[in-house]
């Protein structure tokens, strides 16, 4: 079971906004923020959203991020179906360790 | 072209060892933090370990601590995780990841190269 808890599955239609949320602790999204990767089927993970809030060169600007306490959050809008994969939430912690939430696996539908 | 590759991936019994090598290209390593991140089949992603530029600090997860060593050469640009008294558990993907050093942000992985634990 993971420190940071994701929904294990979120779905939404071509065009829609969809959010995936990430609930941790103070001792990790509290104070170091989060970061959100993308994996598509087959592939490596992908750097998606970093501190939180900012996207990578080359990221669409459909993707962003937020925190909210000890949260954060993913919301792509105009969903699209290449859309479709695992995004996995993460984060630094201060007991030195390196956390991912346990991944959202998105569906369009 | 940058881009990190990993190698030395493969089947070993319960018990044995296994040394993983990725070679970065198009920039310099030990500019940056690096990690090693598995993932298990069909299962999410695990951190495994972390090494800072320098090589002087590193993290390791409980689940490999006082079993695998990470490691990098400057010369060689290359980062290395040594893996001792593999168990069946440690059968995953292991990726290579570099830190852009803003917020532990893994900003360049390679493609993964397969441990099997098995007898």
């Amino acid at each position: 079971q993971s420190v940071l808890t994701q929904p294990p599955s979120a779905s939404g239609t071509p065009g829609q906004r969809v959010t995936i949320s990430c609930s941790g602790s103070s001792s990790n999204i509290g104070t170091y923020n989060a970061n959100w990767y993308q994996q598509l089927p087959g592939t490596a993970p992908k750097l998606l959203i970093y501190y939180s809030d900012r996207r990578p060169s080359g990221v669409p600007d459909r993707f962003s991020g937020s925190r909210s306490g000890t949260s954060a959050y993913l919301a792509i809008s105009g969903l699209q179906s290449e859309d479709e994969a695992v995004y996995y939430c993460a984060a630094w912690d201060a007991s030195l360790t390196g956390l991912f939430g346990g991944g959202t696996k998105l569906t369009v539908l | 072209e940058v881009e990190l590759v990993e190698s030395g991936g493969g089947l070993v019994q319960p018990g044995g060892s296994l040394r993983l090598s990725c070679a970065a290209s198009g920039f310099t390593l030990s500019s940056y933090a690096m990690n090693w991140v598995r993932q298990a089949p069909g299962k999410g992603l695990e951190w495994v370990s972390y090494i800072s530029s320098s090589g002087t600090t590193i993290y390791d997860a409980d689940s490999v601590k006082g079993r695998f060593t990470i490691s990098r050469d400057s010369v060689k640009n290359s980062l290395f995780l040594q893996m001792n008294s593999l168990r069946d558990e440690d059968t995953a993907v292991y990726y290579c990841a570099r830190d852009a050093g803003t917020n532990w942000d893994l900003d360049l992985w390679g493609l993964g190269t397969l441990v099997t634990v098995s007898s």
